[in-house]
């Protein structure tokens, strides 16, 4: 069954980096883009830009350009979302997802497949 | 950028009810809008794609309809593992998608 596991918590102060990972299985890590979604403590869900882990051609929110990175390793079918520069806004779960099918994509994007989670407490 | 307004932010119910949320786009986005349950420290969770398809495993009780601007989720015959949030998220304008600020769905 397809599975994104993703790593654990991290506390992290201002201005540093955290880089977190989501390690997918039971499916071929490289059919599927990879997206990457936050949410603040009480707060909604936020799109942040997608991974193509074929290609690794990348797209972030224009907010994040310049401060995310998103890349994969496609020998043990990880992706990783680093975020620098942290700041107590970016205290948040982050959560990795993916979409049904292959055909899902575009204006039929939708996430049916999800990390756990990994919370970013960002903190002095 | 497509804005996504749910209505109402918070609402009471009880078991057995029917319940109805609102989610409202900026622009036209025909029917590419879906729903997700969220509930506390768990995944979100897809319901609904493209405005009334109904994911695999999701119960019957669970339905949407819109296209455009408006749409809305319905949930007949409310059981307790209903209580939730709810979001909805437009997926128009690719790459990029956007979610609704959510609606959170509680027992009266």
């Amino acid at each position: 069954q397809v599975q994104l596991v993703q790593s654990g918590a991290e506390v992290k102060r201002p201005g540093a980096s955290v880089k977190v990972s989501c390690k997918a299985s039971g499916y071929t890590f490289t059919s599927y883009d990879i997206h990457w979604v936050r949410q603040a403590p009480g707060q909604g869900l936020e799109w942040m830009g997608w991974l193509n882990p074929n290609s690794d051609n990348t797209g972030y929110v224009q907010k994040f350009q310049g401060r995310v990175t998103m890349t994969r390793n496609t020998s043990i079918s990880t992706a990783y979302m680093e975020v620098s520069s942290l700041r107590s806004e970016d205290t948040a779960v982050y959560y990795c997802a993916r979409p049904p099918r292959v055909e899902s994509k575009g204006r039929w994007l939708r996430l049916s497949y999800w990390g756990q989670g990994t919370l970013v407490t960002v903190s002095s | 950028d497509i804005q996504m307004t749910q209505s109402p932010s918070s609402l009471s119910a009880s078991v057995g009810d029917s319940v109805t949320i609102t989610c409202r786009a900026s622009q036209s986005i025909s029917s590419h809008l879906n729903w997700y349950q969220q509930r506390p420290g768990k995944a979100p969770k897809l319901l609904i794609y493209a405005a009334s398809n109904l994911e695999s495993g999701v119960p019957s009780r669970f339905s949407g309809s819109g296209s455009g601007t408006d749409f809305t989720l319905t949930i007949r015959s409310l059981q307790p593992e209903d209580f939730a949030t709810y979001y909805c998220q437009q997926s128009y304008s690719p790459p990029s998608i956007t979610f609704g600020q959510g609606t959170r769905l509680e027992i009266k």
